[in-house]
């Protein structure tokens, strides 16, 4: 079966600007999990989805925003874009949550902000 | 809040000895805890999941532990090869619907 994909590869952004990032999780998974990764500061929590609800947000801003659809794919936004939001953005499904099952991951999408 | 450490930032090793990761947690003890794969440019894959009432669990060439009391997971690859080389990822549960990651030991094994 078709794996979690993620849209686009790479992104590059002036600082200001708004960018939605797009994932489509394994089909039957409900469950859709952003994370933001650094080196500096790994992988970080940005927020899950179920069911078109968000059922847990991290400690981030209120830039960073996004929304589940009724076929479990999930967008992220991020607006007013600042350069300390460079970082590889991964999407991860899992079948109701990915606190006691495998979490799968995308390739994750790259963004730059200059 | 939650906090996890893992033993190095980088580990060598030669090839066909046994690689030991170490994942210390504090704070917060997980019901599960998860170790992932990760290679440069991509996601990170998983590899191996222990409930608390595991105390070992083994995948193949992989063996993970859990000490609740300690608050430890070991991560063990025996015989290991110059593709087992990258980074490794402990995630806790949270109870609330989320991973909780290690900043990661990047194994290199060397031929």
């Amino acid at each position: 079966k078709a794996g979690v994909t993620q849209t686009p590869r790479y992104l590059i952004k002036t600082r200001g600007q708004q960018v939605t990032l797009s994932c489509s999780p394994i089909s039957g998974h409900r469950s859709v999990s952003w994370y933001q990764q650094t080196p500096g500061q790994g992988l970080q929590f940005l927020f899950e989805y179920f069911s078109e609800t968000q059922r847990n947000k991290g400690n981030f801003p209120g830039r960073f925003s996004g929304r589940q659809f009724s076929n479990s794919r999930s967008e992220m936004n991020v607006s007013t874009l600042e350069l300390g939001d460079s970082a590889l953005y991964l999407c991860a499904s899992s079948f109701l949550t990915p606190m006691n099952t495998e979490a799968f991951f995308g390739q994750g999408t790259r963004l730059t902000v200059v | 809040s939650q906090k996890i450490e893992q033993n190095s930032e980088a580990l060598n090793i030669q090839e066909g000895k046994t690689a030991t990761l170490t994942c210390n947690y504090t704070n917060y003890s997980p019901a599960y805890l998860q170790w992932y794969r990760q290679d440069p440019g991509r996601g990170p894959v998983f590899l191996l999941l222990i409930r608390e009432n595991e105390k070992e669990k083994r995948k193949e060439r992989l063996k993970v532990t859990f000490d609740t009391t300690l608050k430890q997971s070991l991560f063990h690859i025996t015989a290991s090869q110059p593709a087992d080389s990258a980074t490794y990822l402990c995630a806790l549960e949270t109870g609330a619907n989320n991973l909780f990651f290690g900043t990661g030991t990047r194994l290199t094994v060397i031929p």
